[in-house]
């Protein structure tokens, strides 16, 4: 069946530094991807639009500067933590919606840890 | 937008009895309401979904009610076993396609 695969699965990173993580529909196109943000013991929240070829659009409070996403092709999304703090520690997992059969793919999910 | 909440935040049940968990939405648009599973460290898992022209559906033991009238659903697990226990969440999807999740709800079973 349909599969959304994200990575890295776990990453560290130091204060400061940039990182990237992928989400990629592996087996249908996804002209839109969703990335949703999960710290301990909450819900998922969701953080921003992914379109194909045109710029994301952002939830009402999630940085657009710091929080990049691209999705250059109909398969993949990006989504770069910038400057990286220890705050933005969480569980970051993306989306996609395969059109036939209508539902919503997850992907594996990546644990960002920032020292 | 879409506003989902859902309650309990936590509930306990004796192993073999039933548990029960509802949401509300806020957009009368939403047309498909998903409910997920989610284990410590994993990613959420479908269960069971339902969609605005269905009032309800069963898949074994679990199974989903629709009232598109009150803008209410929920989430009925019967006949429950340890490997219930986890963080279930109910969500709804706007016309825009956005996934609004509720919460959440820590499912404990107890022995």
């Amino acid at each position: 069946g349909a599969v959304v695969s994200q990575h890295p699965s776990w990453v560290i990173c130091k204060s400061g530094t940039s990182v990237k993580i992928e989400c990629r529909s592996l087996d249908f196109q996804a002209t839109t991807m969703f990335w949703y943000r999960q710290f301990p013991k909450q819900s998922l929240m969701l953080m921003a639009t992914s379109n194909e070829g045109s710029k994301a659009t952002y939830e009402q409070g999630v940085e657009k500067d710091k929080f990049l996403i691209n999705h250059a092709s109909l398969t993949l999304s990006t989504l770069t933590v910038t400057s990286a703090h220890p705050e933005d520690s969480s569980f970051y997992i993306c989306s996609a919606h395969a059109q036939g059969p209508d539902t919503i793919y997850f992907g594996e999910g990546s644990w960002l840890t920032v020292v | 937008g879409e506003n989902v909440e859902q309650h309990p935040s936590t509930l306990s049940v004796q192993e073999g009895d039933s548990a029960v968990i509802k949401c509300t939405y806020s957009d009368s648009a939403s047309n498909y309401f998903p409910w997920y599973k989610q284990e410590l460290g994993k990613r959420p898992q479908l269960i069971i979904d339902i969609r605005s022209n269905v009032g309800e559906k069963k898949d074994q033991r679990i199974a989903v009610t629709l009232n598109k009238t009150a803008k209410h659903f929920s989430l009925h697990i019967t006949e429950t076993q340890p490997e219930d226990s986890a963080v279930y969440f109910c969500a709804a999807r706007a016309g825009n396609d956005k996934i609004i999740f509720g919460k959440g709800t820590r499912l404990h079973i107890l022995p």
